[in-house]
């Protein structure tokens, strides 16, 4: 089946940094890529869409430039949260979707990120 | 509002057992609906995707049906096993990009 990584798996910064999630899909070409935030025992919440070579779509109350997300090439896609605050301590994970098929999603692993 | 509720929120059942999750949603026009298994502190794993046009998937030990017209799909989980805990997630996909996931079902399969 189709694989999504997620690099890295967890991170701890400090408040006032910046820290960058990369999302690859590792054998197959996504042409959409999704960035989810979830709480804990919370359900995942979309927070933007990113289409290849194009600016992201992001969701109602989702900060875009608080959220930086780039596109770059159709098997990666790149989160940075700048000036990171505790709050944003959250779990976030992506998903690509196959530029052809049935529209099924397939996630990556989640990144926990701690901001201290 | 699309929204996407799932019922019961946490069930524990005994090994062996047959069991019945529950999804719902407000909005029929959807693209298709997939379930997914999230272990604490991992990602999703997709169980079965259920296109619009579709009443059920099967895949070994899982089914899940569909219906449109009512708003509901359910996860039916035959001979549950310990291995089976985990919180299963119903997600809805609207208009191709809009994917609304419930909050869960926490399942507890005791040996």
């Amino acid at each position: 089946g189709a694989v999504v990584s997620q690099h890295p798996s967890w991170v701890i910064c400090k408040s006032g940094t910046s820290v960058k999630i990369e999302c690859r899909s590792l054998d197959f070409q996504a042409t959409t890529m999704f960035w989810y935030r979830q709480f804990p025992k919370q359900s995942l919440m979309l927070m933007a869409t990113s289409n290849e070579g194009s600016k992201a779509t992001y969701e109602q109350g989702v900060e875009k430039d608080k959220f930086l997300i780039n596109h770059a090439s159709l098997t990666l896609s790149t989160l940075t949260v700048t000036s990171a605050h505790p709050e944003d301590s959250s779990f976030y994970i992506c998903s690509a979707r196959e530029a052809s098929g049935a529209g099924e999603q397939y996630f990556g692993p989640g990144t926990r990120l701690t901001v201290t | 509002k699309q929204e996407v509720t799932q019922i019961p929120a946490a069930l524990s059942v005994p090994e062996g057992e047959n069991l019945v999750l529950n999804c719902s949603f407000t909005d029929s026009a959807i693209y298709n609906l997939q379930w997914f298994r999230q272990d604490p502190g991992k990602g999703l794993t997709s169980l079965l995707l259920i296109q619009s046009s579709q009443r059920e998937q099967t895949s070994g030990r899982l089914n899940a049906s569909l219906d449109k017209s009512s708003g509901r799909s359910t996860l039916y989980i035959a001979a549950s096993q310990p291995g089976d805990s985990a919180t299963y997630l119903c997600a809805v996909l609207y208009n191709f990009n809009k994917f609304y996931f419930g909050s869960g079902t926490k399942l507890n399969v005791k040996p």
